[in-house]
Formats: C-alpha cells, structure tokens, sequence
C-alpha cells in the first residue's frame, strides 16, 4: 500500500513559469513532511519542509503547502530554471523516524 | 569526509553470490538508514539505526538481508543468495537525529546493484 502518492510521473515546464509537483498521502498520523531532489546518478538531496503545525513554507524560489484536510501537499518552484530539472520525490514522517518517500516525479524545464 | 560515503559505487554479482555494501554516515550523525531504489520505483525504506538501540528492521524485504552497525558509525548491509530481483541502487543516509526532531537526512550517492 503506497502511503505518500506522486500521481504525475513527469512534468515538463517552460524556463520562468511555474513548476508544481503534487503528493498526496493516506496516513494521518504523518506530521512532518519533505521535499527532496534527485539528479541522475547522485543521491537525493533535501530541498524544503514542512510540519503539519504549518500550511506553507517558502525558501528563496521553492514554496511548500500543505493541506491536511486534503492530505495533500504541493511544492512550488517560480520561476523555474533548467538546472530545476530532476526527479523530486515527496516524503512523509511517520513518527517513528523514518521516511516514507512517493515514486517521485520527473522535472523537465525547457528554454 | 564531508558527507555520506557509499562503496562500491557499482557492483555486478551472479544470481545466488552474497554482497555486502558499505556506508560510511556523516562524522557526529547516530541515525543511519537504508534504502533502495529499484527501476522506475519510489525510495522503499530497508532499515533505520539510531545510537544504540535496536535498529528497526520493519522494511528488510526477506530474510536474506541483515545490516550491521559497528561502533555508531560505519554500516554494512549484506544480501545473501542475490536474486535478480535485489537489483537496485541501495543508498544509505545519516542525519543527527529522528527525522520525527525534525532533523534532515543526508543521502549518499548509492551502491548500484546489478544481479545477473
């Protein structure tokens, strides 16, 4: 049972628009939630967070919401860039100090 | 080093040969995990040490995988009887403490497993 959903395999942005990537969990009891980047070839890297206390953090051109009615989280990056493109993989905290990551979607930002 | 070391980068094994990857954490970090990726798949939790308690082994898929933690510091994960299906990239990471702290873990650049 995949708990932290990335429903959207790739999506692919045009240089200076906005790239949303969506994640959708099932576990309420998730409380602490991260965004993490992957280049080919490397291991992911962290990106932003979030706790469930709060419904958006913002870091220079990265945004995260979180919608916990919904469960449902978001991460904005504007204005894309091309050095944006990577798989960037949703993970949740389950309270037991581990991650529980999504599939991952892949990035793809066009000049 | 600076950050999460993983050996070997590549390793090509026959089906049914033991492997053993290593992990060197982040100097200072007491949490370690493992993880794989297999193709085309998210990040499956494998298993998650902190300090010295009992690691949690919830996420090892049989039981032909066991990790060791020697001294808090270097881990070993160790697959026996490899079957195509291990094949994958195992990253191992550190972080100074839970994630539930709200501390971040650090990947390393993943031991590519390839079972022939």
């Amino acid at each position: 049972d995949q708990q932290v959903k990335q429903n959207s395999p790739s999506l692919s942005v045009q240089e200076g628009r906005i790239s949303i990537l969506n994640c959708d969990y099932t576990n309420s009891m998730f409380d602490y939630f991260l965004w993490y980047k992957k280049y080919p070839a490397e291991g992911p890297t962290f990106l932003i967070s979030i706790s469930s206390i709060k419904d958006k953090n913002e870091d220079g051109r990265f945004t995260v919401f979180l919608n916990k009615s919904a469960k449902h989280l978001s991460l904005h990056i504007v204005p894309s860039q091309p050095g944006d493109s990577a798989v960037y993989f949703c993970a949740a905290s389950d309270g037991t100090d581990k991650l529980i990551f999504g599939t991952g979607t892949r990035l793809q930002v066009f000049p | 080093g600076a950050g999460v070391s993983q050996s070997p980068s590549n390793k090509v094994t026959e089906k049914g040969k033991d492997v053993e990857l290593r992990c060197d954490p982040i100097s200072g970090h007491t949490a370690l995990y493992w993880y794989r990726q297999s193709l085309g798949q998210g990040l499956e939790f494998l298993i998650y040490f902190q300090g010295n308690s009992a690691p949690d082994k919830s996420g090892l898929p049989s039981d032909r995988f066991s990790a060791e933690r020697t001294g808090g510091s270097v881990s070993t994960l160790t697959i026996q009887r490899t079957q195509q299906e291990d094949s994958a990239v195992y990253l191992c990471a550190s972080s100074l403490g839970g994630t539930t702290s709200g501390n971040t873990i650090y990947f390393g650049e993943g031991s590519w497993l390839t079972v022939v």
